[in-house]
């Protein structure tokens, strides 16, 4: 059984209209990670949260942002979507302790901005 | 400097052969360490953990030079099923993941 999901598995969105991709999981974990990744980059971290403490990467474009109504979902939003976002965003979670542990992935979703 | 560098490779090896390559970290308060493997255009799945200097699980082997800040992954008889590219991910202790760009790993028949 999945324990880390991810939907839609693919969006297409137009330039400029908001978009939400969305993560759920059921490990109960107290991380959730959100990752960009273009093609034959590494992953990119956007933001992380520990519980409901949110941590926003430096370089992370104003354009994206994110919610974690309760430990089981997360949200990205891009508010207007550019040419540059397309790319896979992917969600995983850890246990968060004493980073002696391994994150768990979903399987991604593809955006593609039209 | 990038926080967590690779070779890039490709790696072209003929089934039955042995690939091994490395990764290198930045900081050196860095606290564990791990190798993933992603197939294109699907997400990076674990492979092995490395917490003290090393550990094997059958054919692959992860080293942990400390001293030198590495990482090693070696992979024994190569099946074509290994192909794929390796993603070396250092977990520093606020929990961010760090993640190389990957290796490439091609097993040919």
């Amino acid at each position: 059984d999945a324990m880390v999901i991810q939907n839609p598995r693919y969006q297409v969105t137009q330039f400029g209209k908001p978009v939400t991709l969305s993560c759920s999981q059921t490990l109960n974990h107290n991380v959730m990670y959100w990752y960009q990744q273009k093609s034959s980059q590494a992953p990119k971290l956007l933001f992380h949260y520990y519980d409901k403490d949110f941590n926003n990467e430096a370089d992370t474009p104003d354009n994206f942002q994110s919610r974690r109504p309760n430990t089981s979902f997360c949200f990205l939003d891009i508010r207007s979507p550019g040419l540059g976002d397309a790319a896979m965003y992917l969600c995983a979670t850890s246990i968060g302790s004493g980073g002696k542990t391994e994150a768990f992935f979903g399987q991604g979703t593809r955006l593609t901005v039209v | 400097r990038k926080e967590v560098e690779q070779d890039p490779g490709p790696f072209n090896v003929p089934e039955g052969a042995t690939v091994a390559f490395n990764c290198t970290y930045s900081n050196s308060a860095s606290q564990s360490f791990f190798w993933y493997r992603q197939d294109c255009r699907k997400e990076p799945k674990l492979l092995m953990s490395v917490y003290s200097s090393g550990n094997e699980d059958g054919r692959f082997t992860a080293q942990l030079n400390r001293a030198s800040q590495y990482i090693s992954l070696l992979i024994r008889d190569s099946k074509l099923s290994d192909s794929a590219t390796y993603l070396c991910v250092v977990n520093k202790a606020d929990y961010k993941l760090s993640f190389g760009a990957g290796t490439t790993v091609t097993v040919r028949a």
